[in-house]
């Protein structure tokens, strides 16, 4: 999987509560990115990062935040998690903006 | 906006046989094409991308792919399927200069041994 960790890999938790999701990287990409999983939907990107500390929002990044303080880590927040929420969260790295994504092994969150 | 459809949700075939997955894009400008394949509870590996050039690209695990531009479309193809070939498969569109990939619903093949 491309050097790319991710954690906790299974979580199950109430509606309401934070969760946060890690993505570790050994290739030293600038470019992160996570996206959701669901059926039917394929993959949809909810925040990138271009840089530590840089940033920005995807197509579905309503009800979560992102941060990047190092190179290899990139996090994951769900501030109040909800049912629809409920997904597979993949995280994904690439060299350059217009480089080949490569992904993660996924995080499979259950909120009920 | 640009978009990817897998018209199949499932795709059978017999191992030994011809494997297609179908895909086909919208998008403005020059496209940048990708197929990904997803085995149970892993994540997305690449299998290959066309970015110009020869309309036939070849990939990982004997996968092909055949961009054609007049009918939008990425066909994925492998000319003798492997039970192992069983996944999920996933046809992805960027534009150019664009980061921003857009996926398709994805295509679960079955392989029959």
């Amino acid at each position: 999987d491309a050097g790319i960790t991710q954690s906790p890999r299974h979580k199950v938790t109430e509606t309401g509560t934070p969760v946060t999701l890690r993505c570790h990287q050994t290739e030293n990409h600038r470019y992160m990115y996570w996206y959701r999983q669901d059926p039917g939907h394929g993959l949809r990107l909810i925040h990138y990062s271009y840089g530590v500390k840089d940033t920005d929002k995807g197509e579905v990044s309503d009800g979560y935040s992102v941060s990047r303080s190092k190179t290899e880590d990139f996090l994951l927040t769900l501030e109040s998690a909800t049912s629809s929420q409920t997904s597979v969260y993949f995280c994904a790295i690439s060299e350059g903006l217009v480089e080949t994504q490569y992904f993660g092994p996924g995080t499979r969150l259950l909120v009920l | 906006a640009q978009s990817v459809a897998q018209p199949e949700d499932q795709v059978n075939v017999a191992e030994g046989n011809p494997l297609t997955v179908k895909c086909t894009y919208s998008v403005s400008g020059n496209p940048y094409l990708f197929w990904y394949v997803q085995y149970p509870n892993r994540g997305l590996q690449f299998l290959l991308k066309y970015i110009t050039g020869d309309n036939l690209v070849k990939g990982s695990y004997g996968f092909e792919a055949e961009f054609n531009k007049s009918q939008t479309s990425f066909h994925l193809k492998k000319p003798s399927a492997l039970v192992s070939d069983s996944a999920l498969y996933f046809c992805a569109v960027r534009k150019l200069d664009d980061y921003k990939l857009s996926f398709g619903a994805g295509t679960t093949v079955t392989v029959r041994a």
